[in-house]
Protein backbone atom coordinates (compact mmCIF):
# COMPACT_ATOMS: atom_id res chain seq x y z
CA UNK A 1 0.00 0.00 0.00
CA UNK A 2 1.35 3.18 -1.06
CA UNK A 3 2.04 5.42 2.09
CA UNK A 4 3.81 8.66 3.92
CA UNK A 5 6.36 8.48 6.49
CA UNK A 6 8.51 10.85 8.37
CA UNK A 7 11.21 10.73 10.04
CA UNK A 8 12.37 10.93 12.85
CA UNK A 9 9.06 10.74 14.68
CA UNK A 10 10.61 12.48 17.85
CA UNK A 11 13.98 14.83 18.23
CA UNK A 12 15.23 17.19 20.99
CA UNK A 13 17.87 19.21 20.07
CA UNK A 14 19.76 22.08 21.20
CA UNK A 15 19.47 25.80 20.01
CA UNK A 16 21.62 26.50 17.18
CA UNK A 17 22.04 23.35 15.32
CA UNK A 18 20.79 22.36 11.96
CA UNK A 19 18.42 19.86 12.08
CA UNK A 20 16.97 17.60 9.10
CA UNK A 21 13.51 16.22 9.43
CA UNK A 22 12.78 14.06 5.81
CA UNK A 23 9.29 12.75 4.01
CA UNK A 24 9.61 9.65 1.85
CA UNK A 25 5.73 9.30 0.00
CA UNK A 26 5.00 6.20 -1.95
CA UNK A 27 2.03 7.74 -3.36
CA UNK A 28 4.03 9.43 -6.73
CA UNK A 29 2.29 12.36 -5.78
CA UNK A 30 3.55 15.53 -7.65
CA UNK A 31 2.13 17.88 -4.88
CA UNK A 32 4.40 18.03 -1.52
CA UNK A 33 3.85 19.81 1.71
CA UNK A 34 5.58 20.93 5.14
CA UNK A 35 3.35 22.44 8.17
CA UNK A 36 4.28 23.34 11.75
CA UNK A 37 1.11 22.71 13.97
CA UNK A 38 0.94 24.50 17.12
CA UNK A 39 -1.98 24.56 20.19
CA UNK A 40 -3.97 27.55 18.88
CA UNK A 41 -3.21 27.89 15.41
CA UNK A 42 -4.48 25.97 12.70
CA UNK A 43 -1.84 24.02 10.43
CA UNK A 44 0.67 26.42 9.11
CA UNK A 45 1.71 25.87 5.94
CA UNK A 46 6.38 25.90 5.90
CA UNK A 47 7.04 25.12 1.96
CA UNK A 48 5.47 23.46 -0.51
CA UNK A 49 6.46 21.54 -4.11
CA UNK A 50 4.87 20.77 -7.01
CA UNK A 51 7.52 19.00 -8.30
CA UNK A 52 10.98 17.62 -8.65
CA UNK A 53 12.88 20.75 -8.51
CA UNK A 54 10.03 23.02 -7.77
CA UNK A 55 9.95 24.50 -4.05
CA UNK A 56 8.05 27.84 -2.78
CA UNK A 57 7.88 29.31 0.26
CA UNK A 58 4.88 29.08 2.66
CA UNK A 59 3.31 31.21 5.43
CA UNK A 60 6.05 30.64 7.82
CA UNK A 61 9.08 29.67 6.15
CA UNK A 62 12.17 32.11 7.60
CA UNK A 63 14.24 29.42 9.18
CA UNK A 64 13.56 26.53 7.00
CA UNK A 65 14.47 24.99 3.49
CA UNK A 66 13.80 22.28 1.90
CA UNK A 67 15.12 20.77 -1.22
CA UNK A 68 12.89 17.95 -3.92
CA UNK A 69 15.56 15.99 -5.95
CA UNK A 70 12.87 13.07 -6.76
CA UNK A 71 9.74 12.45 -6.78
CA UNK A 72 8.84 10.97 -3.49
CA UNK A 73 11.06 13.43 -1.02
CA UNK A 74 11.13 16.51 0.18
CA UNK A 75 13.53 16.60 3.32
CA UNK A 76 13.19 19.92 5.61
CA UNK A 77 16.22 21.74 6.94
CA UNK A 78 16.19 23.68 10.57
CA UNK A 79 19.34 26.28 9.04
CA UNK A 80 19.61 27.15 13.15
CA UNK A 81 17.16 25.79 15.65
CA UNK A 82 15.33 27.90 17.31
CA UNK A 83 13.35 27.64 20.69
CA UNK A 84 10.33 28.88 18.94
CA UNK A 85 10.37 26.03 16.43
CA UNK A 86 9.67 23.62 18.54
CA UNK A 87 6.65 22.16 17.54
CA UNK A 88 4.71 18.75 15.71
CA UNK A 89 5.50 19.26 12.01
CA UNK A 90 3.68 16.92 9.43
CA UNK A 91 4.69 16.39 5.97
CA UNK A 92 1.87 15.72 2.99
CA UNK A 93 1.57 15.17 -0.66
CA UNK A 94 -1.43 15.36 -2.99
CA UNK A 95 -1.76 14.24 -6.80
CA UNK A 96 -2.86 17.81 -7.90
CA UNK A 97 -4.99 16.31 -11.04
CA UNK A 98 -7.70 15.15 -9.63
CA UNK A 99 -10.75 16.90 -8.65
CA UNK A 100 -10.70 16.92 -4.87
CA UNK A 101 -6.78 16.87 -4.66
CA UNK A 102 -7.14 16.28 -0.73
CA UNK A 103 -3.67 16.33 0.85
CA UNK A 104 -2.82 13.08 2.69
CA UNK A 105 -0.77 13.34 5.53
CA UNK A 106 2.10 11.32 7.29
CA UNK A 107 2.76 10.96 11.10
CA UNK A 108 4.53 13.44 12.48
CA UNK A 109 7.52 14.68 13.80
CA UNK A 110 7.94 16.15 17.30
CA UNK A 111 10.59 18.35 17.51
CA UNK A 112 11.81 20.46 20.49
CA UNK A 113 14.61 22.74 20.51
CA UNK A 114 16.25 23.27 23.85
CA UNK B 1 -6.41 38.63 5.93
CA UNK B 2 -7.96 35.24 5.83
CA UNK B 3 -9.50 33.76 8.02
CA UNK B 4 -11.14 30.16 9.41
CA UNK B 5 -13.26 30.28 12.70
CA UNK B 6 -14.35 26.92 14.16
CA UNK B 7 -15.20 26.51 17.79
CA UNK B 8 -12.28 25.73 20.30
CA UNK B 9 -13.89 22.83 22.14
CA UNK B 10 -17.45 21.36 22.12
CA UNK B 11 -19.27 17.93 24.29
CA UNK B 12 -21.36 15.58 23.24
CA UNK B 13 -23.13 12.49 24.37
CA UNK B 14 -22.75 8.80 22.67
CA UNK B 15 -25.31 8.28 20.28
CA UNK B 16 -26.51 11.97 19.75
CA UNK B 17 -26.21 14.25 17.05
CA UNK B 18 -23.39 16.83 16.83
CA UNK B 19 -22.85 20.16 14.58
CA UNK B 20 -19.75 21.86 14.15
CA UNK B 21 -19.40 24.94 12.44
CA UNK B 22 -16.66 26.49 10.60
CA UNK B 23 -17.02 30.32 8.71
CA UNK B 24 -14.66 31.29 6.52
CA UNK B 25 -12.91 34.57 4.95
CA UNK B 26 -10.43 34.05 2.20
CA UNK B 27 -8.81 35.14 -0.82
CA UNK B 28 -10.88 32.93 -3.25
CA UNK B 29 -12.29 29.27 -3.11
CA UNK B 30 -11.34 26.61 -4.91
CA UNK B 31 -12.92 24.25 -2.00
CA UNK B 32 -13.65 23.48 1.97
CA UNK B 33 -12.30 20.17 3.24
CA UNK B 34 -12.79 18.75 6.92
CA UNK B 35 -10.40 16.74 8.19
CA UNK B 36 -10.47 14.58 11.43
CA UNK B 37 -7.43 14.39 13.67
CA UNK B 38 -7.11 12.15 17.05
CA UNK B 39 -4.91 13.30 19.27
CA UNK B 40 -0.86 12.44 18.69
CA UNK B 41 -1.89 11.33 14.91
CA UNK B 42 -2.02 12.77 11.65
CA UNK B 43 -5.17 14.66 10.14
CA UNK B 44 -7.13 12.28 8.15
CA UNK B 45 -9.81 13.42 5.01
CA UNK B 46 -12.72 13.34 5.68
CA UNK B 47 -15.41 15.36 3.63
CA UNK B 48 -14.97 17.81 0.38
CA UNK B 49 -17.61 20.61 -0.73
CA UNK B 50 -16.69 22.83 -3.72
CA UNK B 51 -21.20 23.49 -4.28
CA UNK B 52 -23.33 24.83 -1.81
CA UNK B 53 -25.03 22.05 -0.21
CA UNK B 54 -25.09 18.64 1.49
CA UNK B 55 -22.65 16.13 1.31
CA UNK B 56 -23.42 12.98 3.15
CA UNK B 57 -20.80 10.00 3.49
CA UNK B 58 -22.34 7.53 6.10
CA UNK B 59 -22.22 8.79 9.97
CA UNK B 60 -20.85 11.79 8.44
CA UNK B 61 -22.46 15.09 6.36
CA UNK B 62 -20.71 17.94 5.35
CA UNK B 63 -22.65 21.43 4.35
CA UNK B 64 -21.34 24.57 2.24
CA UNK B 65 -22.97 27.83 1.24
CA UNK B 66 -20.25 30.00 -0.42
CA UNK B 67 -22.58 33.33 0.00
CA UNK B 68 -22.53 32.70 3.45
CA UNK B 69 -19.36 31.95 3.89
CA UNK B 70 -20.34 29.24 6.07
CA UNK B 71 -19.98 25.16 6.45
CA UNK B 72 -20.60 22.99 9.05
CA UNK B 73 -19.42 19.14 9.77
CA UNK B 74 -22.73 17.06 10.98
CA UNK B 75 -22.18 13.70 12.91
CA UNK B 76 -24.56 11.44 13.69
CA UNK B 77 -24.89 8.42 16.19
CA UNK B 78 -22.03 9.40 17.93
CA UNK B 79 -19.05 6.72 19.03
CA UNK B 80 -16.82 7.16 21.90
CA UNK B 81 -14.12 6.74 18.88
CA UNK B 82 -15.06 9.82 17.56
CA UNK B 83 -13.48 11.82 20.15
CA UNK B 84 -10.76 14.01 18.06
CA UNK B 85 -10.53 17.47 16.54
CA UNK B 86 -11.86 18.59 13.67
CA UNK B 87 -10.05 20.47 11.24
CA UNK B 88 -11.86 22.74 8.21
CA UNK B 89 -9.95 23.91 5.57
CA UNK B 90 -10.61 26.37 2.55
CA UNK B 91 -8.38 26.06 -0.50
CA UNK B 92 -7.72 29.91 -1.59
CA UNK B 93 -7.65 31.64 -5.18
CA UNK B 94 -3.61 29.90 -4.92
CA UNK B 95 -4.96 26.60 -3.64
CA UNK B 96 -3.39 26.49 -1.09
CA UNK B 97 -5.28 25.28 2.44
CA UNK B 98 -6.25 27.45 4.87
CA UNK B 99 -6.49 25.84 7.78
CA UNK B 100 -8.84 26.46 11.26
CA UNK B 101 -7.68 25.85 14.61
CA UNK B 102 -9.60 23.07 15.09
CA UNK B 103 -13.02 21.79 17.42
CA UNK B 104 -11.91 19.27 19.63
CA UNK B 105 -15.21 16.93 20.00
CA UNK B 106 -15.55 15.49 23.49
CA UNK B 107 -17.54 12.00 23.93
CA UNK B 108 -19.90 11.45 26.80
CA UNK B 109 -21.30 7.88 27.75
Amino acid sequence: DAEITQSPRHKITETGRQVTLACHQTWNHNNMFWYRQDLGHGLRLIHYSYGVHDTNKGEVSDGYSVSRSNTEDLPLTLESAASSQTSVYFCASSDGSGEVNEQFFGPGTRLTVL
Amino acid sequence: GQNIDQPTEMTATEGAIVQINCTYQTSGFNGLFWYQQHAGEAPTFLSYNVLDGLEEKGRFSSFLSRSKGYSYLLLKELQMKDSASYLCAVMDSNYQLIWGAGTKLIIKP
